[in-house]
This record gives structure tokens, sequence and C-alpha cells, in this order.
């Protein structure tokens, strides 16, 4: 079984200042892991997500995760945030669909990025 | 692509009252999910399809519930004799392959009064 942990639940932070949000997971299997975004009353949207190779994945709009193995952590940063990135981040992890698995997303609680002009 | 589509978008019943949801996967993606997301918490997985079969049902899935993918294609959730815990945006999501993104739909907002 998988768990997720994201220990802040709100991040308060000036527009154009660094941001990190903090993601640890458990697993007893190797796992995929995923950034997803929630902007005010719209859908899920995956943000970026390691399957694979390089433990440094990035998104198109700036963001940036790297997976940790030995911390297990998959922490996401960027340093300059702008006022449209306001959303809730919800860290997930995924067990890699061997024998039969589901692929079923593990989700934590989110964490919502509140950024201030 | 028109991505995953949901409906209704918000529903609104009385306990007790039976409800069904319908998830329009994006079209040749042969896993469904469904999972509820309650206020202030992470979506939570409920039930796997891949193609028309089942393949996998959280604890969370009790009776009341059912869900199914006829000739895996659209899906539909019911819930029978509603409760007000049931209260939830109900999410569905689909893929086309195990290393592929899950892509989400906006979702069902039920109330349940």
């Amino acid at each position: 079984a998988q768990s997720v942990t994201q220990l802040d639940s709100q991040v308060p932070v000036f527009e154009e200042a660094p941001v990190e949000l903090r993601c640890n997971y458990s697993s007893s299997v190797s796992v995929y892991l995923f950034w997803y975004v929630q902007y005010p009353n719209q859908g899920l949207q995956l943000l970026l997500k390691y399957l694979s190779g390089s433990t440094l994945v990035e998104s198109i709009n700036g963001f940036e995760a790297e997976f940790n193995k030995s911390q297990t952590s998959f922490h996401l940063r960027k340093p300059s945030v702008h006022i449209s990135d306001t959303a809730e981040y919800f860290c997930a992890v995924s067990d890699r669909g061997y024998g039969g698995a589901t692929n079923k997303l593990i989700f934590g609680t989110g964490t919502l990025l509140a950024v201030q002009p | 692509d028109t991505g995953v589509s949901q409906d209704p978008r918000h529903k609104i019943t009385k306990r007790g009252q039976n409800v069904t949801f319908r998830c329009d996967p994006i079209s040749e993606h042969n896993r469904l999910y469904w999972y509820r997301q309650t206020l202030g918490q992470g979506p939570e997985f409920l039930t796997y399809f891949q193609n028309e079969a089942q393949l996998e049902k959280s604890r969370l899935l009790s009776d009341r519930f059912s869900a199914e993918r006829p000739k895996g294609s659209f899906s539909t959730l019911e819930i029978q004799r509603t409760e007000q815990g049931d209260s939830a945006m109900y999410l569905c999501a689909s893929s086309l392959d195990r290393r592929e993104t899950q892509y989400f739909g906006p979702g069902t907002r039920l109330l349940v009064l």
C-alpha cells in the first residue's frame, strides 16, 4: 500500500518569490510520482510526473520536482511565482501496474498555494 | 480529443434517493477510474475498469454503490439510498496505458440534503 503526506495545508507567498511545496510518500513497491494542480472552480490537471530516468522533472510553466528515493520525497519548486499560480496542488503516487496492479492514484491532502501581490 | 466529460455537473438530492452519474472517457482510453473528493481532502480511489471489466473496488465503495462500463466505453456510477455522508465531488479519469497520464473530468458535485 502507498500513502502520501503533504505537511503544509497552505503556503502563502509573495509574487516573484520562490516556493517549495513538500511531498513525502511511503510505499513497499516502486512507484510513479505526480503533481496535479486544481485551479479555482476547475478540474484536476497534471502538472508534472516522474516515471523513470532523470530524477528532475519540469513543467511547461516553470515548476520542477525532484525525486529523492532515499528521502522518499518529491518536492515541488518554482523560483518565481505569479498570481496566476494560486491553486491547490496535490501530490500523488501510483504503483507501476505490474502483476495486474491498477495504477490507481493515491493523493495527499493538498497544499493551497496562495500568491499575494 | 475532447477530454473526459461528466454529467451532471451538479446534483442535489434528498436522503434516501438514488442517483446516477455518467462519465465519458477520452476515446480509445481503455482504463477508467472513479474517485471521490470531499472538502479539504485529496481525491480517494473508488473503482477501476479496464475496458468493460471492473478490476478493483475500494473499501470506500459500500454495497450502495455500483459502477458499470458496458462495452468498455462510458461508465456510470450509481448510489442507492443516498446518505448525507455521500456528499462529495465524484471524479472520473481515464488513461491509455499504465505509464500514461490519467486525465480527469470536471467532476459531479453531489449534495445530499
